[in-house]
Formats: C-alpha cells, sequence, structure tokens
C-alpha cells in the first residue's frame, strides 16, 4: 500500500542542524521529494533524490535514503529562522502519472 | 522561465452554491497537471490530474470535477459545494525532463 509517515513537530536552535524523519511504505517508489511550506503559501520544491542514490546534497541541505528501511532524511545544516515551516514527504512512484503521495509534514520551529 | 497561476486566491462560498477554480501554466508545453486539497493541518490529497488536453483521471470519490479545456489550463470544478470541501486547493505541473512537480499559490476555500 501507499502510506508516508512523518513525525509532526520538531524544534532546534537556530545555527543548529535540523534532521526532519520520514518512513514510507511503497517499495516501488522511484523518487522521493522534500517540500516545504510557509504559512498560507503553496508548497516549494526543496530537493528529490532518486531511488537508486543513497545521498545527495545541495549546500544546507542533506538527504539521506535508506531503501532497506524504506527511510528518508533531510537535514538542514545552520538551521534559522527563516527555516521554520512545515516540511513534507512525498513519493512517487515516476509511472506516467508522476503523482505524489505525501506525508503529513513536520513543523520545524526554530528559536533564536 | 515556467510560471503557475491560481486564482482566486481565497473565496467564500455557502453550501449548495457552485464551484469554479482555475489554475493556469506559463512557460512550458504538454505538462502533467494535478489538484491537489490541503486539509488544516494536514498533508496534501490528490484529486486530480491530467496527462493531456481532455484526459482527466480521479483519485477521490467526491462532488468535485476537473477539466483541462487547453494545454496550459486546469479547472477544478462542483455543481453543489458541500462544507467538508473546505480546504486549500493546490495547483502543480509536473517537468517530465526533471521529475520536477511545481505548486502553485493556492486557493483557500471556505464553504459556509
Amino acid at each position: 500500500g501507499e502510506d508516508v509517515e512523518q513525525s509532526l513537530f520538531l524544534s532546534v536552535r537556530e545555527g543548529d542542524s535540523s534532521v526532519i524523519n520520514c518512513t514510507y511504505t511503497d517499495s516501488s517508489s522511484t523518487y522521493l521529494y522534500w517540500y516545504k511550506q510557509e504559512p498560507g503559501a503553496g508548497l516549494q520544491l526543496l530537493t528529490y533524490i532518486f531511488s537508486n542514490m543513497d545521498m545527495k546534497q545541495d549546500q544546507r541541505l542533506t538527504v539521506l535514503l535508506n531503501k532497506k528501511d524504506k527511510h528518508l532524511s533531510l537535514r538542514i545544516a545552520d538551521t534559522q529562522t527563516g527555516d521554520s515551516a512545515i516540511y513534507f514527504c512525498a513519493e512517487s512512484k515516476g509511472d506516467s502519472s508522476y503523482k505524489l503521495i505525501f506525508g503529513s509534514g513536520t513543523r520545524l520551529l526554530v528559536r533564536p | 522561465s515556467q510560471t503557475i497561476h491560481q486564482w482566486p486566491a481565497t473565496l467564500v462560498q455557502p453550501v449548495g452554491s457552485p464551484l469554479s477554480l482555475e489554475c493556469t501554466v506559463e512557460g512550458t508545453s504538454n505538462p502533467n497537471l494535478y489538484w491537489y486539497r490541503q486539509a488544516a493541518g494536514r498533508g496534501l490529497q490528490l484529486l486530480f490530474y491530467s496527462v493531456g488536453i481532455g484526459q482527466i483521471s480521479s483519485e477521490v470519490p467526491q462532488n468535485l470535477s476537473a477539466s483541462r479545456p487547453q494545454d496550459r489550463q486546469f479547472i477544478l470544478s462542483s455543481k453543489k459545494l458541500l462544507l467538508s470541501d473546505s480546504g486549500f486547493y493546490l495547483c502543480a505541473w509536473l517537468d517530465r525532463g526533471l521529475y520536477e512537480q511545481y505548486f502553485g499559490p493556492g486557493t483557500r476555500l471556505t464553504v459556509t
């Protein structure tokens, strides 16, 4: 079946690293995504990883994929107050629909 | 560059009234298009997707419908709104070459 799970809330201090975790159940998922949503706004694509990769780094963002455990994580280095938002994990099978199955989102609060 | 527009930004409608939300994409051709709904404090649920003009796939049984009258136009409709239709409606398009899905700014619908 299709199910993506995330913890609901994470609080960190400014300057620390944040790690947001996600688990998925569909082993046929081809692409895994991280989106950011600020209050009242649409979703901003942060990064994504192809299922044959273990890690992807993009500036302050590091994505780790453990395909055996179906576990995905997003690490934000040197977290800033502007990083406070809801972060969504999503999976896609990469079929012709490329539809995304989303987790319920993790609210990240960055304390000054 | 590509841009996605949604309107209106906010809408308050009484129960039983009709609905029409519009989404247009600029700067690309033949994109996959998607309608998602986000209930308050929750993740996104895929409602409809389209891989081409006139081709609509429905993911969730409901009183909503979608149409794609032009290549870059996607419309979400209802003949009679229910209270449960309240939510944040997001349109998205897919860059097939990069497997990246981009979201519009959303329409916040309140059914009273």
